[in-house]
């Protein structure tokens, strides 16, 4: 079974500093995709970035980028120029790229980013 | 695009009572449906998912059921809520091979 693990609960950085989020995850599949997700204190859930695993270039989207290392199956989260909008809860996500009737979204437990003004 | 609308966003119910959660997706046919409950400040744990209607695959023996009547609608229920029952409940969809798309959540609370 696949999973998901996030090392760090909390983390904190100075606003226009960068942050550096990790997660790791196992699984036997060799075609799935990566995601971050954001909950901000509205809980709504709001995708960050995703990484498809057959893809080498790691994945962008302005002032986030992650680092992938399928190898090592490590997948990054890194944020640039932090801004106060930025503190929320990040969770990390799996999801099989294979067509199965087993087709799961599985999540990290998070990391709760806090910025500092 | 994609869109998940979840009601209602809040809900209080006693112990003992009925439950009805409804998820619908608009944006997109033949999804995989999801429903999450999350702990405060805590992960989502997966409960049940559902790759087709009246398909259904639960994640963990709890008092809670899930159906899929149609295509884009996905329905939580209970017989009988209990205090434990209480918690944020999450609704996402997304074809295979895509990111989950999520509603704004239900916050249940049992007394």
């Amino acid at each position: 079974a696949q999973t998901v693990t996030q090392s760090q609960p909390e983390m904190s950085v100075q606003e226009a500093e960068t942050v550096t989020l990790s997660c790791t995850y196992d699984t036997s599949e060799s075609d799935y995709y990566l995601f971050w997700y954001k909950q901000p204190p509205s809980r709504q859930m709001i995708l960050v970035i995703r990484q498809e695993a057959y893809k080498q270039q790691n994945a962008t989207e302005n002032r986030f980028s992650v680092n992938f290392q399928k190898a090592a199956k490590s997948f990054s989260l890194k944020i640039s120029d932090s801004q106060l909008g930025d503190a929320a809860m990040y969770f990390c996500a799996y999801r099989s790229g294979e067509k199965t009737s087993y087709d799961k979204v599985i999540f990290g437990p998070g990391t709760s980013l806090s910025v500092i003004p | 695009s994609q869109t998940i609308h979840q009601w209602p966003a809040t809900l209080v119910q006693p112990v003992g009572s009925p439950l009805s959660l409804e998820c619908t997706v608009e944006g997109t046919s033949n999804p995989n449906l999801y429903w999450y409950r999350q702990a405060a400040g805590r992960g989502l744990q997966l409960l049940f998912y559902s790759v087709g209607i009246g398909q259904i695959s639960s994640e963990v023996p709890q008092n809670l059921s899930a159906s899929r009547p149609q295509d884009r609608q996905f329905i939580l229920s209970s017989k009988k809520l209990l205090l434990s029952d209480s918690g944020f409940y999450l609704c996402a969809g997304g074809r295979v091979g895509t990111e989950a798309f999520f509603g704004q959540g239900t916050r249940l609370t049992v007394v």
